[in-house]
């Protein structure tokens, strides 16, 4: 079974740009959850998506944003980009509730300039 | 607020010698909790979990972690260290319900002959 895939794996934008990020999860998986890492904050969680709807969401601005299609992909966007927003994010996805698992991808690389 | 803490953000070992990797959780309820390990420019991959019943739970790698809740801790343990085992380990549980994941700020590995 394919794992967790993410688009692109690295990416340079300038500030004030804007950029959208995509995730497509584990096949039958319907839960979709974004993580923002950083060196200085390390992992943060965004907000969840299951079945289209965000169910859950961190402590981000606006600025931050997400959908899930009805196959369950899932895309995060982030308009007016800032320097702060240099990290990797991570997506993860789980066939439902907890306790199942949270499987990642392998991260989307963000470096704004 | 709900926190994990993971005690040494750098812990250095000899290869065969035991691993013991620390994290103390702040919760009021019995939680799900977790160990992930992350190797460089690499998502996050799944160690071990707990959810209920037996208390100590065996994981991928020979890797293993007691939950221990009158001490409110979840310490990662593996016998004998290879190199192979030089990554960053998190510990995380759940907050809120959900797949929210609460993450320790790491402790990196480093394993040398």
């Amino acid at each position: 079974k394919a794992g967790v895939t993410q688009t692109p794996r690295y990416l340079i934008k300038t500030r004030g740009q804007q950029v959208t990020l995509s995730c497509s999860p584990i096949s039958g998986h319907r839960s979709v959850s974004w993580y923002q890492q950083t060196p200085g904050q390390g992992l943060q969680f965004l907000f969840e998506y299951f079945s289209e709807t965000q169910r859950n969401k961190g402590n981000f601005p606006g600025r931050f944003s997400g959908r899930q299609f009805s196959n369950s992909r899932s895309e995060m966007n982030v308009s007016t980009l800032e320097l702060g927003d240099s990290a990797l994010y991570l997506c993860a996805s789980s066939l439902g509730d907890p306790p199942y698992e949270q499987y990642f991808g392998p991260g989307t690389r963000l470096t704004v300039t | 607020a709900q926190s994990v803490t993971q005690l040494g953000s750098h812990v250095s070992v000899s290869e065969g010698a035991l691993v013991l990797l620390r994290c103390n959780y702040s919760s009021s309820v019995p939680p799900y909790l977790f160990w992930y390990v992350q190797y460089p420019n690499q998502g996050l991959q799944l160690l071990l979990k707990y959810t209920t019943g037996a208390t100590l739970v065996k994981g991928i790698n020979g890797f293993e972690a007691e939950f221990k809740k009158s001490e409110t801790s979840f310490h990662l343990t593996k016998p004998s260290a290879h190199m192979s085992d030089a990554a960053e380990y998190f510990c995380a549980h759940l907050s809120g319900g959900y797949n929210k994941l609460i993450f320790g700020a790491g402790t990196r590995l480093a394993v040398h002959p």
